[in-house]
């Protein structure tokens, strides 16, 4: 089983900040890497898939790097509705698909 | 859109069966390419992929919980469902129903039910 570690495990940032949030795998996923945001009470909502490309709807401020082992997701500039859990999802080695236990982005 | 929605016993006592349905609304749940998944979260705590489904019947289990677990679908009733048996207060979670789009290259969950929250007590 594939495990993903995130880092770091919370982020405070200030609204317009610059956030880089870091997921690293066991091996190598290729670039078969997603990015989730979940806020409290809801379910988690699809970001990035195949390490850098938006799902649909997403705004362009959020952006996906790298592959292998190491990833990268970037909010450009942090609006008040960023502030949420960030997941990573490996969808190379499965079953099962892994998920990363998850980086806070708090407000500062 | 296509909608995803959780249904099932808020409650179910320690070493019965959890049993939960999602009803897929706005599209087809026998369109090829999707895999129709559950995942749970613990309390406070991180996402845990269950399986998933595909609407011919092809399952795929999480490793962890494959003596537990099955995942039935019901294409002519829009539904695919989970159940788990022998449950313990280790399952308590807030349940996610989900659809897998791999099969249209968008290798993720990319719509999610609300979740539901199952609760494992006497």
């Amino acid at each position: 089983e594939i495990v993903l570690t995130q880092s770091p495990a919370t982020l405070s940032l200030s609204p317009g900040e610059r956030a880089t949030l870091s997921c690293r795998a066991s091996q190598s996923v290729r670039n078969n890497l997603a990015w989730y945001q979940q806020k409290p009470g809801q379910a988690p909502r699809l970001l990035i898939y195949d390490a850098s490309n938006r799902a649909t709807g997403i705004p362009a401020r959020f952006s996906g790097s790298g592959s292998g082992t190491d990833f990268t997701l970037t909010i450009s500039s942090l609006e008040p509705e960023d502030f949420a859990v960030y997941y990573c999802q490996q969808r190379t080695n499965w079953p099962p698909f892994t998920f990363g236990p998850g980086t806070k982005v708090e407000i500062k | 859109q296509v909608q995803l929605q959780e249904s099932g016993p808020g409650v179910v006592k320690p070493s019965q069966t959890l049993s939960l349905t999602c009803t897929v609304s706005g599209g087809s749940i026998s369109t090829g390419g999707y895999y129709w998944t559950w995942i749970r979260q613990l309390p406070g705590k991180g996402l845990e992929w269950i399986g998933h489904i595909y609407y011919s019947g092809r399952t795929s289990y999480n490793p962890s919980l494959q003596s537990r677990l099955s995942i039935s679908i019901d294409t002519s009733k829009s539904q695919f469902s989970l159940k788990l048996t022998s449950v313990t207060a280790a399952d308590t979670a807030v349940y996610y129903c989900a659809r897998d789009s791999s099969g249209y290259l968008i290798a993720a969950l990319d719509i999610w039910g609300q979740g539901t929250m199952v609760t494992v007590s006497s």
